[in-house]
Order: C-alpha cells, then sequence, then structure tokens
C-alpha cells in the first residue's frame, strides 16, 4: 500500500481557504486517493475520492497533478464546525484493503 | 437505514477476560473492516473482510480474532484481554469495485483493567 505523509497540525480562520496536502509518492497505478473527516468522538465520513485532475463535490475539491505523487483537498471558507481531523488515503478500491490510514491532519479552525 | 450499527458502545473489561464487538451492516456490502484508535492517533486496521466467509489480517492483527458467517457481520474477539487494548474500536463497511466510500459505526470505547 502506498504511504502518505501529511502535516500534523493547521490552523486557520472562519471564512478562510484551507488547503491540506498530502505525499504519496509510491502510489500505484489502480490507486485511488480518498479523504477523510473525523470529528471527536466519532467515526470517519467520507468527502471525496479522486483519481487524477480534480473533483469537486458540494463539500470540498480535490486536485491531484499529472504525476500523482501528491494530492491536494482544499476547503472553501471553512467554518468552526470544520474542526476535525482529516486523512488521506491511497489505495486501490478492488484490492479491498485500501482502507489503511495515516496519523492525518488536525484541522484547528478558530473565530 | 440504519448504515453499520456497533454492539456494545462502552465496555469495561478484566485483564483476561474475553468478550466479542459485533459489527451489522444494511447495506449489502462486501468489504467490512476493524480498525482501533487510541487517543490523539490515527486508525489502525485491525482485520478486514472482503466477502462472506473471508477474513485477512490488517496492521495490528495480534490478540484479536475475526469471524464473518454472514454477509451482514464482522465479529472481532479478545481472547485474553489486556490493558493495551484499552482503545476506541470502529467498524466500516464498503462496496467492492471502483470509487467507493466507507461507512463507519459510531465506535466502540474499551477499558481493560
Amino acid at each position: 500500500l502506498a504511504k502518505t505523509t501529511q502535516p500534523i497540525s493547521m490552523d486557520s480562520y472562519e471564512g478562510q481557504e484551507v488547503n491540506i496536502t498530502c505525499s504519496h509518492n509510491n502510489i500505484a497505478t489502480n490507486d485511488y486517493i480518498t479523504w477523510y473527516q473525523q470529528f471527536p468522538s466519532q467515526g470517519p465520513r467520507f468527502i471525496i475520492q479522486g483519481y487524477k485532475t480534480k473533483v469537486t463535490n458540494e463539500v470540498a475539491s480535490l486536485f491531484i497533478p499529472a504525476d500523482r505523487k501528491s494530492s491536494t483537498l482544499s476547503l472553501p471558507r471553512v467554518s468552526l464546525s470544520d474542526t476535525a481531523v482529516y486523512y488521506c488515503l491511497v489505495g486501490d478500491p478492488n484490492a479491498g484493503n485500501m482502507l489503511t490510514f495515516g496519523g492525518g491532519t488536525r484541522l484547528m479552525v478558530k473565530p | 437505514n440504519a448504515g453499520v450499527t456497533q454492539t456494545p458502545k462502552f465496555r469495561v473489561l478484566k485483564t483476561g477476560q474475553s468478550m466479542t464487538l459485533l459489527c451489522a451492516q444494511d447495506m449489502n456490502h462486501e468489504y467490512m473492516y476493524w480498525y482501533r484508535q487510541d487517543p490523539g492517533m490515527g486508525l489502525r486496521l485491525i482485520h478486514y473482510s472482503v466477502g462472506e466467509g473471508t477474513t485477512a489480517k490488517g496492521e495490528v492483527p495480534d490478540g484479536y480474532n475475526v469471524s464473518r458467517l454472514k454477509k451482514q457481520n464482522f465479529l472481532l474477539g479478545l481472547e485474553s484481554a489486556a490493558p493495551s487494548q484499552t482503545s476506541v474500536y470502529f467498524c466500516a463497511s464498503s462496496r467492492q469495485g471502483r470509487g467507493p466510500e466507507a461507512f463507519f459505526g459510531q465506535g466502540t470505547r474499551l477499558t481493560v483493567v
């Protein structure tokens, strides 16, 4: 499984755009990139998934460069409720074991 | 639609006792997973299953056993609990194939004294 590296923590302020970058230098051809969000005392929640270029949904955008060795989760106009831990996962959805989590990035949004 | 349900939500065990955690999903998902999460840490995969009757080891399988006799249920067993197994346990399930998102249960907080 491709190992991922993320910043341990980030601070932001309400209304700002937050970009969290994940490095995955040994990503394989069949691997997808998936991001999850976890609030305290809750299980992780799926945010977004992509393979290449850009993916956008109602919550976030995911930017993946051509070499796919990194990816950036972009949260537009964050609010206090976006304070959470964000995990970047890389794996093959057909392999059945793609859900291996790293340490995640602890995002603190301040008023 | 309940999604993923874990039983129990809380449990206190004495060292050496055994117990079974139950995970049930009603989404007809092929894949199911058990994780543990220690305070301030990320999730670590204990065991997983890619279908009924199958199980496989994850990152930290020692001290745990699992069974998937029915597609909708994934059981995690602790044969002889140790204080090092004090943690929050999460179960998850997902479909097979491209682009699946995983759904997580609400967690089981286990304390071994």
